[in-house]
């Protein structure tokens, strides 16, 4: 059964850093592509970014709001997901999503999210 | 940026009646691999959500086929044949076709 585990989420002053971790099992890890989608407190979903295998270069995109500010990386060797995140604001709070491509599609298997919360 | 337009936004229907989402993308979707990657997700109240049609009409894995995705170019199209409770929720087109990805604003769908 494919599993997506996020954690790391927590409440945080702006100008604050965190660090997300996303925990794959159940399919091979290093063959998913992964993305991080967010959604604020009852609004719709927004793309955060996607980091490619390695065969296929590694390459990471980000969207414009956490350019810069975000940085998306994998460990192949622990299954693991992460999003590092920087320079927090107060509009960077929402459920944070990690998204596995499986195959189908970029959007195939969802965890249940981690909150992370900006305010002072 | 590639804006994708979804209407209706709300939508009550009726159980055992059809039900239907348009989703309008600014650009062309068909990728420079021929692909259309456009992509409709559900998230019901509370859950995260779930793939249900990927490239425009293929129905994910365990999706009802009460479910129907079509169109092409930039005109796209979620169809419920006959409405059940379970599928009361939010729907969102999303394109991958190009970054960053877009999703649409989410259609609501709730019983009458």
């Amino acid at each position: 059964e494919v599993q997506l585990v996020e954690s790391g989420g927590d409440l945080v002053k702006p100008g604050g850093s965190l660090r997300l971790s996303c925990a794959a099992s159940g399919f091979t890890f290093s063959n998913a592509w992964m993305t991080w989608v967010r959604q604020a407190p009852g609004k719709g979903l927004e793309w955060v970014g996607r980091i490619k295998i390695k065969i296929h270069g590694g390459t990471i995109d980000y969207a414009a709001p956490v350019k810069g500010r975000f940085t998306i990386s994998r460990d192949d060797s622990k299954n693991t997901l992460y999003l590092q995140m920087n320079s927090l604001k107060t509009e960077d709070t929402a459920v944070y999503y990690c998204v596995a491509g499986l195959g189908a599609s970029e959007y195939d298997s969802w965890g249940q999210g981690t909150l992370v919360t900006v305010s002072s | 940026d590639i804006v994708m337009t979804q209407t209706p936004l709300s939508s009550p229907v009726t159980l055992g009646q059809p039900a239907s989402i348009s989703c309008r993308s600014s650009q062309s979707l068909v990728s420079s691999d021929g692909n259309t990657y456009l992509n409709w997700l559900h998230q019901r109240p509370g859950q995260p959500p779930r793939l249900l049609i990927y490239k425009i009409s293929n129905r994910f894995s365990g999706v009802p086929d009460r479910f129907s995705g079509s169109g092409a170019g930039t005109d796209f199209t979620l169809q419920i044949s006959r409405v059940e409770a379970e599928d009361v929720g939010v729907y969102y087109c999303v394109q991958a076709t190009q970054s960053p990805q877009t999703f649409g604003q989410g259609t609501k769908v709730e019983i009458k």
